[in-house]
């Protein structure tokens, strides 16, 4: 059982490329987001999917967009990297979203914009 | 911002003694949970607190939700090595959408 996969683990991105960080999961949850983490900020979250072809914004959307066709994939993307995306992100996934039930991690993926 | 404001951001102790971080809420929470990060890792839940007053244990670790739902506390007895790593609480806003807000983490160093 792999759980919440993502990649790349490491990526080093010039400012202005885009590119897509994958999340799959293979629970058959209904709840994915995706997190970034700085150094003493926690863990902020950027959009998440309650369903297949349902997504919304969190608290740091901006400059990130989302898309969620099947149950297990849920990827982000990075529209035009800014130095300031410099972060981990995780994506996680749960069974239901009401009440919440264990989010369950990805490995991270640790983004450098130069 | 921050839906829960978790204190302290450091705590630095000698193995065997103990460890306690706290969260706290300005609104009533619906429930709460706790999360582990060792260095380098991803989260891991650790568990989930419903129940006004509510305390749950395992093992050394000693889990509390407030009589009035709105504080949580994280109670290590006698810390170890293994201990180590940063420790979150996340709550949701109580809306149908259930989205997990984190709190900024207590990173504990014990050393031996």
């Amino acid at each position: 059982n792999a759980g919440v996969t993502q990649t790349p683990k490491f990526q080093v991105l010039k400012t202005g490329q885009s590119m897509t960080l994958q999340c799959a999961q293979d629970m058959n949850h209904e709840y994915m987001s995706w997190y970034r983490q700085d150094p003493g900020m926690g863990l902020r979250l950027i959009h998440y999917s309650v369903g297949a072809g349902i997504t919304d914004q969190g608290e740091v959307p901006n400059g990130y967009n989302v898309s969620r066709s099947t149950t297990e994939d849920f990827p982000l993307r990075l529209l035009s990297a800014a130095p300031s995306q410099t972060s981990v992100y995780f994506c996680a996934s749960s069974y239901t979203i009401t009440p919440n039930t264990e989010a369950f991690f990805g490995q991270g993926t640790r983004l450098t914009v130069v | 911002g921050q839906q829960v404001m978790q204190i302290p951001q450091y705590q630095h102790v000698q193995e065997g003694e103990d460890f306690t971080t706290y969260c706290n809420s300005s609104t009533t929470l619906s429930n709460i949970q706790w999360y582990k990060q060792r260095p380098g890792g991803h989260p891991v839940f650790l568990i989930q607190l419903v129940k006004s007053g509510e305390v749950k244990k395992q093992k050394r670790l000693t889990f509390q939700f407030g009589e009035a739902k709105k504080n949580s506390s994280l109670h290590i007895t006698a810390t170890q090595t293994t201990d180590v790593g940063t420790y979150f609480c996340a709550v949701d806003r109580g809306s149908t959408l259930g989205r997990l807000y984190f709190g900024r983490g207590t990173q504990l160093t014990v050393w031996p």
